[in-house]
């Protein structure tokens, strides 16, 4: 299994330009999520899903948008970048309920200017 | 609102030695806890989940508790190796919903 996988690693964005962050497992697993890690704070949830066709939003959604037309795949998109979407951002996966752990993915280091 | 704290924000420690990490929370409506460790530039790892039923957790040389009434949780890790130099982060899922709420970490460095 290759788990969760995240593309691309790093990328560098003028402010107004929009691009997807891709994220796709191979696990089955019904939830996925969206976050952002920003220094000295601790991981927010951006979007979240629980299954194909079902998207719901987190803590931060405002500039973000997902869809979930299959269970491997959810994909991140940012409409129009600005500065304080600077941030590296994680895509998380695990079986529906709650008792069940998240897995990670490595990330994507993104760089708005 | 919950909020999850976790103190120190760094720590420092000599090879050999066990050491603590703390994480709280604020309210204790939860229904599991997790602990991660993120090494530089990766993504998450999870070491440990403890459900809220539970008092502790164990893996190898990692030991997790869970008191809900007092709002705290602790990482013990016995005998480090600088191979444990990450940072390791506490989240706590309520009750109520799906969502993660996250500490901000604590940086950890064993010196060999």
């Amino acid at each position: 299994n290759a788990g969760v996988t995240q593309t691309p690693k790093f990328q560098v964005l003028k402010t107004g330009q929009s691009m997807t962050l891709q994220c796709a497992q191979d696990m089955n697993h019904e939830y996925m999520s969206w976050y952002r890690q920003d220094p000295g704070m601790g991981l927010r949830l951006i979007h979240y899903s629980v299954g194909a066709g079902i998207t719901d939003q987190g803590e931060v959604p405002n500039g973000y948008n997902v869809s979930r037309s299959t269970t491997e795949d959810f994909p991140l998109r940012l409409l129009s970048a600005a500065p304080s979407q600077t941030s590296v951002y994680f895509c998380a996966s695990s079986y529906v309920g709650r008792s069940y752990e998240q897995y990670f993915g490595p990330g994507t280091r993104l760089t708005v200017t | 609102k919950q909020e999850v704290t976790q103190i120190p924000a760094a720590l420092s420690v000599p090879e050999g030695e066990n050491l603590v990490l703390n994480c709280s929370f604020t309210d204790s409506a939860i229904y599991n806890l997790q602990w991660f460790r993120q090494d530089p530039g990766k993504g998450l790892t999870s070491l440990l989940l403890i459900q809220s039923s539970q008092r502790e957790q164990t893996s190898g040389r990692l030991n997790a508790s869970l008191d809900k009434s007092s709002g705290r949780s602790t990482l013990y890790i016995a005998a480090s190796q600088p191979g444990d130099s990450a940072t390791y982060l506490c989240a706590v899922r309520p009750d109520s919903n799906y969502q993660l709420i996250w500490g901000a970490g604590t940086k950890l460095i064993i010196k060999p």
